[in-house]
């Protein structure tokens, strides 16, 4: 079975500081696609950022960065500069392929001003 | 950019009623989901669509749950006695293809009360 883990269910940060939300999974499988959604209090589902498990660069969005770590089954989000705008639920979502999505616990991230 | 429809936004129903919730996918997407989200708690799948039939569901979706499209551009979830615990916000997400590189777009979500 595949599963995603966030290990923090809340995370807080300062407002233009950096924060990196944890994510890990687990799979037997080579070939999968890794995904982070922000979920605003409209409840909205919005992707943040996706990685295909064959490139080893790591995505990269406007502030919203990854690390992806193949070996250790490790894809943490990166945000720089935080804005107040950031503030959500954050989940982390994986895909094999010709499968379907599924999601982490989320990880509830507050920017303080 | 194209959107994923859901209505209503909110919806209350007396428990043992039937409901059936509303999705616009993207018009040239060709997969449907719906996935189910309860209060606090984290995203879980309940059932895919291709080519008018279901080509996955979890665990949740039992016989009280039905999908449809019945016209080409909606895409329905139906419950059809829903219970206290189906409390819930419902989301449709439409993708191109089958998930993998092409992620899915969601809607607004609908909230589901089952008073």
């Amino acid at each position: 079975a595949q599963t995603v883990t966030q290990s923090q269910p809340e995370m807080s940060v300062q407002e233009a500081e950096t924060v990196t939300l944890s994510c890990t999974y687990d799979t037997s499988e080579s070939n999968y696609y890794l995904f982070w959604y922000k979920q605003p209090p409209s409840r909205q589902m919005i992707l943040v950022i996706r990685q295909e498990a064959y490139k080893q660069q790591n995505a990269t969005e406007n502030r919203f960065s990854v690390n992806f770590q193949k070996a250790a089954k490790s894809f943490s989000l990166k945000i720089s500069d935080s804005q107040l705008g950031d503030t959500a639920m954050y989940f982390c979502a994986f895909i094999l392929n010709n499968n379907d999505m599924r999601f982490g616990a989320g990880t509830r991230l507050t920017v303080k001003p | 950019e194209p959107e994923v429809t859901q209505t209503p936004s909110h919806q209350v129903t007396q428990m043992g009623q039937e409901v059936i919730l509303r999705c616009v996918p993207i018009s040239n997407h060709l997969y449907f989901y719906w996935y189910r989200q309860i209060l606090g708690q984290k995203v879980e799948f309940l059932v895919s669509f291709y080519n008018n039939e279901i080509s996955e569901k979890s665990e949740i979706f039992d016989d009280q749950f039905s999908v449809e499209r019945p016209d080409g551009s909606n895409f329905t979830l139906k419950i059809r006695s829903t219970k206290l615990e189906d409390s819930a916000m419902y989301f449709c997400a439409s993708s191109v293809r089958q998930g993998a590189n092409y992620g899915y777009t969601f809607g607004s979500g609908t909230r589901l009360t089952v008073v």
